[in-house]
């Protein structure tokens, strides 16, 4: 089966700096990468995906670009603020399974 | 849009009872539902998945008698804690998928405490 590995386990960043988080994925057969944002007891909301089919993909400060080759993907966060601070999760999935392998998770900390 | 509820938020209850959570899609119909559970500074555990209309797929190591799983509609998925003892407490969380999407929207998730 999929397995997703996500790194680093915790990132603490300054106000206005950028942050990125990078997952490797096993599965070649994987299409679809989301990345989720978990604050403290609350749900996790999804942020930005990506499909297999193109390499990058921007939502404002967010970005996510992919690496099929290499089976790897990364969220880029620009500018962070502190309400950025939380966990995020990257994951991923392959058409005709519906089911999401996800990573263990990052704890990102940004300083004000 | 894509709003998923599940209730109760939390619930606190002795070794031994039931407790039943319910996951529902508030603006579209999900034809696949996922329950997980997540432990402290963990990630998401995905232990079964459920269709409407049909049993559910339990994740490895997952007992299907003591957690049972109902979809029974498009838009309402169960899952019964059966038994609960202290090692079942946990937060469970629910999430949707509509359609042929990827894409899973979450509940806000159950806190579960056994005593």
């Amino acid at each position: 089966g999929e397995n997703v590995e996500q790194h680093p386990s915790t990132l603490s960043v300054q106000e206005g700096d950028s942050a990125v988080i990078k997952c490797t994925y096993s599965d070649s057969a994987s299409n679809y990468f989301p990345w989720y944002k978990q604050e403290l007891g609350k749900r996790p909301q999804l942020i930005i995906d990506i499909r297999s089919n193109v390499g990058e993909k921007k939502d404002q400060r967010i970005a996510v670009t992919l690496n099929k080759t290499a089976k790897h993907f990364s969220l880029h966060i620009t500018e962070t603020q502190p309400e950025d601070s939380a966990v995020y999760f990257c994951a991923a999935s392959r058409s005709g399974y519906s089911t999401l392998t996800f990573g263990k998770g990052t704890m990102l900390l940004v300083s004000p | 849009g894509a709003v998923v509820s599940q209730h109760p938020s939390w619930v606190i209850c002795k070794s031994g009872t039931s407790v039943k959570i319910e996951c529902r899609s508030l603006d579209f119909q999900a034809t696949t539902m996922f329950w997980y559970r997540q432990f402290p500074k963990q990630s998401l555990m995905l232990m079964a998945t459920s269709n409407e209309g049909s049993k559910a797929t339990y994740e490895q190591g997952v007992e299907k008698d003591k957690f049972l799983i109902n979809h029974a509609s498009l838009t309402l998925s169960t899952l019964t804690v059966t038994s609960a003892h202290p090692e079942d407490s946990s937060f469970y969380i629910c999430s949707a998928q509509a359609g042929t999407q990827e894409t899973q929207y979450f509940g806000p998730g159950t806190r579960l405490l056994v005593l």
